[in-house]
């Protein structure tokens, strides 16, 4: 009930493609839904966050597609670029003993080609 | 990378040895983890630390050891390691809950090998 299930495991597009992501939870008590964005030797960098309330969320080129009752999201990535080759991951939030507890998907490698 | 410093960057370690990594943050926030993340794996949540008491500990073997002296800094003690031990080992924050921007942001990690 933890876990957050993330698909594919790489992808690779042709720049100007538009990948997208899938992620799939399924405690209800998460309440917080952020993608990370981790470049190689760098740690993992707040991309764009999106709450249950909301079914769409979009930030530049980034936009998290949000189904509550199906309880997946994904990350659609527009007019990709080979600057956005790195490694995503989703997260799903919820509050334990005052602080966030954040659960992970494993993470999927894009590949942009020029 | 300004929000979350972790040092060393890069650490090589026998199994005899002891050494600490340290994580500091400048964001003023009130909670500060440990994740351990392995080739092909999840991120593997190791210690929460909240206003500086230890909120969880993910059934971490013991020859890791956290020390959070405030808010703003944290430390992991490594001792008697083990090779299945080497990983990236990153550092984050968070706010309060209910604040806009109520999630974690992560340091640069450590990369530890162990020999």
């Amino acid at each position: 009930q933890q876990q957050v299930k993330q698909s594919p495991q790489s992808l690779i597009v042709q720049k100007g493609g538009i990948p997208i992501i899938n992620c799939a939870y399924e405690n209800t008590a998460f309440d917080y839904f952020p993608w990370y964005q981790q470049f190689p030797g760098k740690g993992p960098a707040l991309l764009i966050a999106i709450r249950p309330d909301v079914s769409e969320k979009k930030e530049g080129r980034f936009t998290i597609s949000f189904n509550k009752s199906a309880k997946q999201f994904s990350l659609h990535i527009m007019d990709s670029q080979p600057g956005d080759s790195a490694t995503y991951f989703c997260a799903a939030s919820v509050t334990q003993g005052g602080s966030e507890k954040l659960v992970f998907g494993k993470g999927t490698k894009l590949t942009v080609n020029p | 990378e300004t929000g979350v410093t972790q040092t060393p960057r890069h650490l090589v370690m026998g199994m005899t040895n002891k050494k600490s990594l340290k994580c500091e943050q400048h964001l003023g926030h009130n909670a500060m983890y440990w994740y351990k993340q392995s080739a092909k794996k999840p991120l593997e949540l190791m210690f929460v630390y909240n206003f500086k008491e230890q909120t969880e500990n993910n059934s971490v073997p013991s020859r890791f050891s956290p020390e959070c002296p405030n808010s703003s800094h944290l430390f992991l003690h490594l001792h008697t390691l083990q090779p299945e031990d080497s990983a990236l080992y990153l550092c984050a924050s968070s706010p309060l809950r209910g604040a806009n921007t109520d999630t974690q942001y992560f340091g640069p990690g450590t990369r530890l090998t162990v020999l």
